[in-house]
C-alpha cells in the first residue's frame, strides 16, 4: 500500500518570495507522483505529475517538482509565488496499475503582500 | 486535456431523502472512475473505485448500501447517497484515469447539505 505525509500543514509567504511544498511518499512498488492545487469549493487541478523519465518536473505556473527515489520525496517548488497562488496543494501516488490516487493530507499556502 | 464533468455543484435536501451525483468523462472512456469524499480543511478520502460494467470496490468503513455507485457506460459514473442525513453532508468529488497519458482529473465537486 502506498502513503504519502505533506510534511507542512500550513506555509506562509510573501509575494515574490521563492516555496517549498515538501511531500515525502511510502511504496512497495514503483509509483507514479502527482501534485495538484485545489481552490475554495472546487474541484482539483492538475499541477504536474511524475511518471517517468527526468526526475525534474515543470508543471503549470510556473511551478516544478523533483523525484528524489533514494529519499522517496517529490517536493513541489515556485521561485517567486503571486497572491494569486494562495490554495490548497495536495501532493498524490498511484502504483502503476492505475489504482486510486492516494492523499496527502494537503498544504495550505497562504501568500501575502 | 481530458475534461470530466461533476453534476450538481451543490445540492441541499432534507434528511431521509436520496440524492444523485453524476459524473462524466466528455472527450474520453473511462473504464475506470474514482469517488472521493472531502471534510472541511481535510484531504479527499477514497470512497470507491468503480469500472464500467461490475460492482464498484468500496473502501473499508464505507456503507456501500448507503453510497450506490454505478458506472453503467464507458463515460458516466453515478454516485447515490440513500436516506441522507446531516452527516453526509460533505464534498464529494469523482475522478477518472485516462489511460491516454495515466493521468487523473477530477470534476468539480458536489457540495451537499443535508438539512
Amino acid at each position: 500500500a502506498q502513503s504519502v505525509t505533506q510534511l507542512d500543514s500550513q506555509v506562509p509567504v510573501f509575494e515574490e518570495a521563492p516555496v517549498e511544498l515538501r511531500c515525502n511518499y511510502s511504496s512497495s512498488v514503483s509509483v507514479y507522483l502527482f501534485w495538484y492545487v485545489q481552490y475554495p469549493n472546487q474541484g482539483l487541478q492538475l499541477l504536474l505529475k511524475y511518471l517517468s523519465g527526468s526526475t525534474l518536473v515543470k508543471g503549470i505556473n510556473g511551478f516544478e517538482a523533483e523525484f528524489n527515489k533514494s529519499q522517496t520525496s517529490f517536493h513541489l517548488r515556485k521561485p517567486s509565488v503571486h497572491i494569486s497562488d494562495t490554495a490548497e496543494y495536495f501532493c498524490a501516488v498511484s502504483n502503476q496499475a492505475g489504482t486510486a490516487l492516494i492523499f496527502g493530507k494537503g498544504t495550505t499556502l497562504s501568500v501575502s503582500s | 486535456g481530458a475534461v470530466v464533468s461533476q453534476h450538481p455543484s451543490r445540492v441541499i435536501c432534507k434528511s431521509g431523502t436520496s440524492v444523485k451525483i453524476e459524473c462524466r468523462s466528455l472527450d474520453f472512456q473511462a473504464t475506470t472512475m474514482f469517488w472521493y469524499r472531502q471534510f472541511p480543511k481535510k484531504s479527499l478520502m477514497l470512497m470507491a473505485t468503480s469500472n464500467e460494467g461490475s460492482k464498484a470496490t468500496y473502501e473499508q468503513g464505507v456503507e456501500k448500501d448507503k453510497f450506490l455507485i454505478n458506472h453503467a457506460s464507458l463515460t458516466l459514473s453515478t454516485l447515490t447517497v440513500t436516506s441522507a442525513h446531516p452527516e453526509d453532508s460533505s464534498f464529494y468529488i469523482c475522478s477518472a484515469r485516462d489511460n491516454r497519458d495515466r493521468g487523473y482529473t477530477f470534476g468539480s465537486g458536489t457540495r451537499l447539505t443535508v438539512v
